[in-house]
């Protein structure tokens, strides 16, 4: 276990919808980065949070956004939900931002209907 | 585009065999790379990781990859798997100058006992 938790498991929501996905990092970590897993693929970079300021983003749309807290757990958010989010979201943890070893949590698995 | 590649998306093995997954990146400067495993129901594990140094990297569980610059390639590599090796297994790549993984779509390792 890597000490990175995530909540909820599991989702459902239909199109349009928005969704709010948490994480927690590992204890001592100040960088959360956010990935997209769809089905059969391998992850793909959304963002990441490094003391609060997003640090970087990847090819997603603006509707992808997301927080850091002072506590260093993170909020993703999607809005205007499409049926091509259905995926398994993970969240990662890093002691701090650049070319550091992550460490994944379990991953919120969101299915849009 | 920096991309990833695992060539192999589905292998089986026999308890015993030898293993050797491979990957390939596309960047040609300073790179740092990871190998994880996500075994069935559990979230991404590393497996090991390369950032400079001896290119022979070993990681646990008697896995070991070597990075070959020439080739840009990681390949990942177990002299005798087991039944509990099964699993998918993801190449990773930080290029220089970025702190993103680029992660590759993973192969689907299954072992007969």
């Amino acid at each position: 276990e890597t000490g990175v938790t995530q909540s909820p498991t599991h989702l459902i929501k239909t199109r349009g919808q928005q969704v709010t996905l948490r994480c927690s990092s590992q204890s001592g970590h100040n960088t959360v980065s956010w990935y997209q897993q769809a089905l059969g693929q391998g992850p793909q970079f959304i963002f990441q949070y490094y003391r609060e300021e997003e640090n970087g983003r990847g090819n997603f749309p603006p509707r992808f956004s997301g927080l850091q807290f002072p506590n260093y757990s993170s909020e993703l958010n999607v809005n205007a939900l499409e049926l091509d989010d259905s995926a398994l979201y993970l969240c990662a943890s890093s002691i701090t931002s650049g070319r550091e070893t992550q460490y994944f949590g379990p991953g919120t698995r969101l299915l849009v209907l | 585009a920096q991309s990833v590649s695992q060539h192999n998306h589905h292998v089986i093995l026999s308890e015993a065999a030898s293993l050797e997954l491979g990957c390939n990146y596309s960047y040609g400067g300073t790179v740092n790379l990871f190998w994880y495993v996500q075994y069935p129901g559990q979230h991404l594990q590393l497996l090991l990781k390369y950032f400079s140094g001896d290119p022979l990297v070993k990681g646990i569980k008697g896995f070991e990859a070597e990075f070959i610059k020439s080739k840009f390639s990681f390949n990942l590599r177990k002299p005798s798997v087991q039944w509990s090796d099964t699993a998918e297994y993801f190449c990773a790549v930080i290029p220089g100058g970025t702190y993103k993984y680029i992660f590759g779509t993973g192969t689907r390792l299954k072992v007969l006992a």
